[in-house]
């Protein structure tokens, strides 16, 4: 089956500044969301990207689909940006295949 | 904005006990996902649902987990007997159909002791 791998596994920041997480994925996909699992273990969805560019606010992604990666900004980051960022990703006739995760933690 | 409805919060339950979780949907949505996800993990499918037929529950552990959706809206995940390893959370998902994006419930944190 499809291998979605993420990195860094883990990050730490100062309040303010910048970060990239990456999505790799080892097929072509139709689907391609970014989520952020908060401390109480709810799911929100940042973007759902299969190709392109979208931004909102201080979050912005894009996906390669053609060199299979994604990659999440986040700028000026803050304490609530805390948690774990997860890509997943669909293909025809499957459902969500979730990474593995990259933990992120904020310090003020 | 809908939610994806899930109860309860949190299940505290004993070896050996049963016990269901339930999931309503964003209303329209023919697709219903179960997820369960371990601990500094990432979520893994239980069982996909459209309408009110099972589409893939290859992951589901059959001797013991169960799940229907009878009316083809909201769902229920039952275990029975519970063991151990249950411990998880239990992730209800939604969506309009194939390639739009899915919608989360806020989970079911399930301790077996």
């Amino acid at each position: 089956g499809i291998q979605v791998e993420q990195s860094p596994p883990d990050l730490i920041l100062q309040e303010g500044a910048n970060s990239t997480l990456r999505c790799n994925f080892s097929d072509s996909v139709n689907n391609l969301q970014w989520f952020h699992q908060n401390p109480w273990g709810q799911l929100i969805n940042l973007f759902y990207i299969p190709s392109g560019t979208k931004q909102n606010g201080r979050l912005s992604a894009t996906t390669v689909a053609t060199e299979r990666y994604s990659l999440l900004y986040i700028s000026s980051s803050q304490t609530t940006d805390s948690g774990v960022y997860f890509c997943a990703v669909e293909q025809a006739g499957t459902a969500l295949i979730f990474g593995k995760g990259t933990t992120l933690s904020v310090s003020s | 904005e809908a939610e994806v409805a899930q109860s309860p919060r949190y299940k505290i339950t004993e070896k050996s006990q049963a016990v269901a979780f339930w999931c309503d949907p964003i209303s329209g949505h023919a697709t219903l996902y179960w997820y369960r996800q371990i601990l500094g993990q990432g979520p893994e499918l239980l069982v996909q649902f459209q309408d009110e037929s099972v589409v893939d529950d290859s992951q589901l552990p059959k001797d013991r987990f169960s799940a229907e959706r009878l009316k083809g809206v909201d769902s229920t995940l039952k275990i029975q007997p519970a063991e151990l390893g249950d411990s998880a959370m239990y992730l209800c998902a939604s969506s309009p159909g194939v390639s739009n994006g899915y919608t989360f419930g806020s989970g079911t944190r399930l301790t077996v002791v």
